[in-house]
C-alpha cells in the first residue's frame, strides 16, 4: 500500500495566525487525496478532496476561505488553516486513494491558543 | 440521513474472549466496505475490506468480517482478542459512484490482560 506523511505531527499556534499542513504520498503519484479532522473521542469528518491540478472540492459546512487546499503535484497536498481559532484545535488527517482503498497519514495535531 | 452506526462506543474484555463489534450502514446500491483500527499513538490502518464476492472476508490479525446485505451490517469478529488489540476502530463505507470513504463513530476496545 502507500505511504503518507504529514508534517508536523504537532502544531500549536496563536489565535489569528494562519498554519499549513503538509500531505506527502512518498512511494505513489496521488491525483486524489482527502483531508479529514478528527474531534476528540469523535469520528474521522472528511473536510474535502483535494485534486492534482484542479480546485479542491468541500464538503458541506467546510468554509473554504478558511481551510486552503492546494494539490499542486502528485506527491503533495496541503491544508492551511487561516486565521485559526481555538474551536479550529483538532486532529488533522490526510490520506491518499489506490484502487478504492485509502492510506492514512499519522495526522497532524493542532491546538490554537 | 445516510449515515454509518456503529453500536459500542466503548469495549471493555478480558484477553481470550470473543469480540463482535456491530456496524449498520445506510446507504443503498453497492457500497465498499472496511474496518479500520488505530492503535494509540499510530495512524489508521486497514484491517479488512469487503467489495464482492464471499460475505465472510478475513483480514489481519485474526479478525474477520461478515457482510449481510439484507441488514445493510458488515460487523466485525474475532474469536480470542489479546490485550495487543486494545485500540479504536472504524467501520467505514464507501458509497456507490465514488471513492469518499464515511466513518462510523469508532468503537474503543480495551482488552484486560
Amino acid at each position: 500500500g502507500a505511504v503518507v506523511s504529514q508534517h508536523p505531527s504537532w502544531v500549536i499556534c496563536k489565535s489569528g495566525t494562519s498554519v499549513k499542513i503538509e500531505c506527502r504520498s512518498l512511494d505513489f503519484q496521488a491525483t486524489t487525496m482527502f483531508w479529514y479532522r478528527q474531534f476528540p473521542k469523535q469520528s474521522l469528518m472528511l473536510m474535502a478532496t483535494s485534486n492534482e491540478g484542479s480546485k479542491a472540492t468541500y464538503e458541506q459546512g467546510v468554509e473554504k476561505d478558511k481551510f486552503l487546499i492546494n494539490h499542486a503535484s502528485l506527491t503533495l497536498s496541503t491544508l492551511t488553516v487561516t486565521s485559526a481559532h481555538p474551536e479550529d484545535s483538532s486532529f488533522y488527517i490526510c490520506s491518499v486513494v489506490s484502487s478504492y482503498e485509502q492510506y492514512f497519514g499519522p495526522g497532524t495535531r493542532l491546538t490554537v491558543t | 440521513a445516510q449515515s454509518v452506526s456503529q453500536h459500542n462506543h466503548h469495549v471493555i474484555l478480558s484477553e481470550a474472549a470473543s469480540l463482535e463489534l456491530g456496524c449498520n450502514y445506510s446507504y443503498g446500491g453497492t457500497v465498499n466496505l472496511f474496518w479500520y483500527v488505530q492503535y494509540p499513538g499510530q495512524h489508521l490502518q486497514l484491517l479488512l475490506k469487503y467489495f464482492s464476492g464471499d460475505p465472510l472476508v478475513k483480514g489481519i490479525k485474526g479478525f474477520e468480517a461478515e457482510f449481510i446485505k439484507s441488514k445493510f451490517s458488515f460487523n466485525l469478529r474475532k474469536p480470542s482478542v489479546q490485550w495487543s488489540d486494545t485500540a479504536e476502530y472504524f467501520c467505514a463505507v464507501m458509497p456507490p459512484y465514488g471513492n469518499k470513504l464515511v466513518f462510523g463513530a469508532g468503537t474503543i476496545l480495551r482488552v484486560k490482560s
